[in-house]
């Protein structure tokens, strides 16, 4: 069975460019979870799509944003990138909202110079 | 919000030692889970442990969630138990849902 897979692994932006970010999480798994982990730190939630949707959202601002196809699937988008994006952005998935079920993937390194 | 505390924040070991490692939590959670973060990044789901014990392998955890604490224990630590250890912990309320994690333990353990 396929993991959770995210592209691309690794990703150089130029300050106020736009970044896109993708997740394909496991067969079956309707919800997709984005977090955010800059260098040396924990795991800040970013989001939480389910069936389509958008469930709940971490205390970022609105640059921050992304959306969930019908495959399940997710992009996620940071608008005007500034320096202290810079970070590994993982994604994980599970059955609809159950937490005790996730699966992360290996995560994009995103690098804003 | 859920503040989740955890301890030490690093922790070096020489290899076949046995560690303790320690994660607070500031209210009654419905989830807690043990993730493994390796040198690259991958995080590696260790144990789903809202109460009790469980063990796999040399790795084994015990949650007490009365008190709110959950314990991760490392025996005969080897150097691919190098990475950071996360606690990460959940509460429903309301079809509001994520895990919320800790800022981990980084444990080094040398030959």
């Amino acid at each position: 069975e396929a993991g959770v897979t995210q592209s691309p692994t690794h990703l150089i932006k130029t300050r106020g460019q736009q970044a896109t970010l993708r997740c394909s999480p496991i067969s079956g798994h309707t919800s997709v979870y984005w977090y955010q982990q800059a260098l040396g730190l924990g795991l800040q939630f970013l989001l939480w799509y389910d069936e389509g949707e958008e469930r709940n959202r971490g205390n970022f601002p609105p640059r921050f944003s992304g959306r969930q196809f019908p495959n399940y699937s997710s992009e996620l988008n940071v608008n005007a990138l500034e320096l202290e994006d810079s970070a590994l952005y993982l994604c994980a998935s599970s059955v609809q909202g159950a937490t005790y079920g996730y699966t992360f993937g290996s995560g994009t390194r995103l690098t804003v110079v | 919000g859920i503040q989740v505390e955890q301890s030490p924040p690093d922790l070096i070991l020489q290899e076949g030692a046995n560690s303790t490692l320690r994660c607070n939590f500031s209210d009654s959670v419905n989830n807690l889970q043990w993730f493994h973060q390796n040198p690259w990044g991958q995080l590696i789901n260790l144990f789903y442990i809202p109460s009790g014990t469980k063990q796999n392998g040399r790795l084994s955890a015990t949650t007490v969630a009365t008190e709110r604490y959950s314990l991760l224990y490392i025996s005969s630590s080897q150097t691919t138990d190098s990475g950071v250890y996360f606690c990460a912990v959940a509460r429903f309320s309301g079809g509001y849902n994520k895990l919320i994690f800790g800022a981990g333990t980084r444990l080094a353990v040398h030959p």
